[in-house]
């Protein structure tokens, strides 16, 4: 099947601090990669889509400014949170998409955030 | 209205037992439709996706109702390593996936 690496998969920080988060398809191609946040008992929440080689498209109400993202290559795109606030501590999920007809789309493990 | 509403539960179930859950969303031209399976502090894995013909893989049966925008999820003979939650998520054109809040699944001895 195919794999989605997440990394890190957990980071305690300062306020204030920015944090990265990378995601990567190991064994294929995703023209498209999702990010997701979810907090403690509630669903997951789609913060922006993001295509390779272009701008990421953001979710109502999710900063561009704040959560940079960032799609390189047909295999990683990053989440960047700048200036981390304890509001900010949340599970962020990445999920990758294949480029088949099916599009079928695999999740990596999470980043679990955590902001002092 | 919500895009993709689920009884967030939790079901609560002995072993053997068989239980059903359902998910209406409110978007007409959805075109797909998926349950996935997700256990505390880790991230959803696809359980099946719901064919319009309905689809059977071993005790799990999912069926879509395009008329009334549901789609179910049956378990049967529950496992103690059911316990899980169990998210439904609904894809259209543009392949952007809306998942429901999750529906929590309690098997006990």
């Amino acid at each position: 099947g195919a794999v989605v690496s997440q990394h890190p998969s957990r980071v305690i920080c300062k306020s204030g601090t920015s944090v990265k988060i990378e995601c990567r398809s190991l064994d294929f191609q995703a023209t498209t990669m999702f990010w997701y946040r979810q907090f403690p008992k509630q669903s997951l929440m789609l913060m922006a889509t993001s295509n390779e080689g272009s701008k990421a498209t953001y979710e109502q109400g999710v900063e561009k400014d704040k959560f940079l993202i960032n799609h390189a290559s047909l295999t990683l795109s990053t989440l960047t949170v700048t200036s981390a606030h304890p509001e900010d501590s949340s599970f962020y999920i990445c999920s990758a998409q294949k480029r088949e007809v099916d599009r079928e789309q695999f999740f990596g493990p999470g980043t679990r955030l955590t902001v002092l | 209205r919500k895009e993709v509403e689920q009884d967030p539960g939790p079901f609560n179930v002995p072993e053997g037992a068989t239980v059903a859950f359902n998910c209406t969303y409110s978007n007409s031209a959805s075109q797909s439709f998926f349950w996935y399976r997700q256990d505390c502090r880790k991230e959803p894995k696809l359980l099946m996706s719901v064919y319009s013909s309905g689809n059977e893989d071993g005790r799990f049966t999912a069926q879509l109702n395009r008329a009334s925008q549901y789609i179910s999820l049956l378990i049967r003979d529950s496992k103690l390593s059911d316990s899980a939650t169990y998210l439904c998520v609904v894809r259209g054109g543009s392949y952007i996936p809306t998942f429901g809040r999750g529906t929590s699944l309690i098997v006990h001895p």
